[in-house]
């Protein structure tokens, strides 16, 4: 079946980098881009970013620009997260999602939770 | 960037009733505009896209309607596995935002 698997939870300290794994199967990986989207504990979604797994474009939005690298693997259907310089807010579930512009996301990763503590 | 904001943020109401949840645009965003529906613990889950266009599977009591600026959600006939968070995004300029969420909730 279609689906797209995360990799685990990671704990990391302030500063450091995290990269969070989404594993795609059941469908062509270079016909769909990725995005991204976080949720802090209680809060909302906000999306993260998008790339293409055709060509490797990729948009992110200002707050996280410098921040986060968005890479797709295409021979093993994996696209990556990485997002540097960690702080206490960057806590959140982060989930990848398959999709590519007005037609929406229509399947999710299971999520991965990233704490950031000291 | 766009900003959405939906209403109400919060919504109490009993299986069987008609709700409606709306999504205003900060500017005009055509029908580039997608609804989720996320219960605790999961990830969301696409309910329609195109403002309108009912996504492969998601029951027919949901039905999304609007274009420009002002989106509604609409379910028919609240069922008792309807009760979640419901979120809009646009998806017509980077950043692809998101609404603040619409708790539904049993009253």
């Amino acid at each position: 079946q279609v689906q797209l698997v995360q990799s685990g939870a990671e704990v990391k300290k302030p500063g450091a980098s995290v990269r969070v794994s989404c594993k795609a199967s059941g469908y062509s990986f270079t016909s769909y881009g990725i995005t991204w989207v976080r949720q802090a504990p209680g809060q909302g979604l906000e999306w993260m970013g998008w790339i293409s797994t055709y060509n490797g474009d990729t948009h992110y939005p200002q707050n996280l620009q410098g921040r986060v690298a968005m890479t797709t693997d295409t021979s093993t259907s994996t696209a990556y997260m990485e997002l540097r310089s960690l702080r206490s807010d960057d806590t959140a579930v982060y989930y990848c999602a398959r999709g590519s512009g007005i037609w929406g996301f229509d399947i999710w990763g299971q999520g991965t939770v990233v704490t950031v503590s000291s | 960037d766009i900003q959405l904001t939906q209403s109400p943020s919060f919504l109490s109401a009993s299986v069987g009733d008609r709700v409606t949840i709306t999504c205003r645009a900060s500017q005009g965003i055509r029908s580039d505009l997608a609804w989720y529906q996320q219960k605790p613990g999961k990830a969301p889950n696409l309910l329609i896209y195109g403002a309108s266009t009912l996504q492969r599977g998601v029951p027919s009591r949901f039905s999304g309607s609007g274009s420009g600026t002002d989106f509604t959600l609409t379910v028919s006939s609240l069922q008792p596995e309807d009760f979640a968070t419901y979120y809009c995004q646009q998806l017509n300029s980077y950043p692809y935002t998101f609404g603040q969420g619409t708790k539904l909730e049993i009253k």
